[in-house]
């Protein structure tokens, strides 16, 4: 079975500021995706980034990017020049690519961000 | 941009009551998935569904559970007795392709007294 394992239950950060979730993760497969969702108070839970296993450059999305380190199995979050519509709950998932059935996530438990103005 | 929309945010009902959350996925999605989130704890899946069945379900997804998808919108949960433990967040996500990122709703969340 997969884990997920966040170990920050809570971060803060000033507004402009850099900072980094972390996410590890445990799987004996090979092939899989990770990804990162945001969940506001305002509660949907939206995609931030998503990182294919195979692939072995991390993703960026704007002020979002990953290190991701597929031997070490972590798979952390950086977000740069925070804003205060940043504060939310970090959600680390992971899916296994199997090529059939479905792909349902395993989260971990979530480490809750708030930028400082 | 298109959304996953759920309904209702809110429901209260009596243990060992039935109780259908409903979800409109993204109209050209053919993935649809339940999660739920007991207060401080992980989102667990619960059900995955395609073509009209049920592809993978979990252990928490036991007969009291059923999930149909009645017309070409509406996605529903059903608890059919409900019971203290399933007072959670229900969250309903829908993808295009298998291999495509899941969207989230915003989420029922179901107290039972």
């Amino acid at each position: 079975a997969q884990t997920v394992t966040q170990s920050q239950p809570e971060m803060s950060v000033q507004e402009a500021e850099t900072v980094t979730l972390s996410c590890t993760y445990d799987t004996s497969e090979s092939n899989y995706y990770l990804f990162w969702y945001k969940q506001p108070p305002s509660r949907q839970m939206i995609l931030v980034i998503r990182q294919e296993a195979y692939k072995q450059q991390n993703a960026t999305e704007n002020r979002f990017s990953v290190n991701f380190q597929k031997a070490a199995k972590s798979f952390s979050l950086k977000i740069s020049d925070s804003q205060l519509g940043d504060t939310a709950m970090y959600f680390c998932a992971f899916t296994l690519y199997s090529g059939a059935g479905s792909y349902q996530l395993t989260f971990g438990k979530g480490t809750k961000l708030s930028v400082i103005p | 941009e298109p959304e996953v929309t759920q309904t209702p945010s809110h429901q209260v009902t009596q243990m060992g009551q039935e109780v259908i959350l409903r979800c409109v996925p993204i109209s050209n999605h053919l993935y649809f998935y339940w999660y739920r989130q007991i207060l401080g704890q992980k989102v667990e899946f619960l059900v995955s569904f395609y073509n009209n069945e049920i592809s993978e379900k979990s252990e928490i997804f036991d007969d009291q559970f059923s999930v149909e998808r009645p017309d070409g919108s509406n996605f529903t949960l059903k608890i059919r007795s409900t019971k203290l433990e399933d007072s959670a967040m229900y969250f309903c996500a829908s993808s295009r392709a298998l291999n495509q990122p899941q969207h989230f709703g915003d989420g029922t969340r179901l107290s039972i007294l």
